[in-house]
């Protein structure tokens, strides 16, 4: 069965600092692949999505991912982070089979210190 | 573009009682999805329709939980005799056509049950 795992349930970065959110998948065949980041009692945003092709991904803000087959691995990146982003970071796995829905990962809560 | 809209924000309720959440997706898309958002479990999918009609509804609590879409401008999700364990932020999304896409989410109702 398809699934995520987020190993890591909080990481603190000093700002300006690089940020590493790791994402590990378990899915047979060719995964979609999505970041979702949750502020404050506010719903999820879609920060990058990515669908088979160039393994490296762009999202908003800064944020990227890196898709590897061989790790099995969906790990998201910035290179430099702000106190705004400090928030709860969801990876979500889905196929392109429409009847499936996006399995989460239980969520990386990122505290941001000066 | 209002978003996708969920109501009420807070309910509160006594055991036993039932609960009615209301969900309106953004207007063109038609899949929408429920799930249930809490510390323990994380994000839980509850069930799925598109175009109004039920396409998975595997994560439902078969007894209590039941989910309807009358049409394509809102969904309702209602649990009857709720639970002290039924708290949760009741999470509402939609996407354009498919859950290979984008999910795109409500604020959430947070319901307690006392």
């Amino acid at each position: 069965a398809q699934s995520v795992t987020q190993p890591d349930a909080r990481v603190t970065v000093s700002e300006g600092a690089s940020l590493q959110l790791r994402c590990k998948y378990s899915y047979f065949g060719t995964p979609y692949l999505f970041w979702y980041v949750q502020y404050p009692r506010q719903g999820l945003q879609l920060l990058l999505k990515y669908y088979p092709g160039d393994p490296v991904v762009q999202g908003v803000n800064g944020f990227e991912a890196e898709f590897s087959k061989s790790n099995s691995s969906f790990h998201l990146r910035k290179a430099s982070v702000h106190w705004s982003d400090w928030a709860v970071y969801f990876c979500a796995v889905n196929s392109a089979n429409s009847g499936t829905y996006q399995r989460f990962g239980t969520g990386t809560k990122l505290q941001v210190v000066p | 573009n209002a978003g996708v809209i969920q109501t009420p924000r807070h309910k509160v309720t006594g055991k036993g009682q039932e609960a009615t959440l209301w969900c309106e997706p953004i207007s063109g898309h038609s899949a929408v999805f429920w799930y249930r958002q809490t510390i323990v479990q994380g994000l839980e999918f509850l069930t799925y329709f598109r175009n109004q009609a039920p396409i998975d509804d595997s994560g439902m609590p078969k007894e209590r939980f039941s989910a309807q879409m009358p049409n394509q401008s809102h969904s309702t999700l209602k649990i009857q005799s709720t639970q002290p364990q039924d708290s949760a932020v009741y999470l509402c999304a939609s996407s354009l056509a498919s859950s290979a896409e984008t999910l795109y989410f409500g604020s959430g109702t947070r319901l307690t049950v006392l």
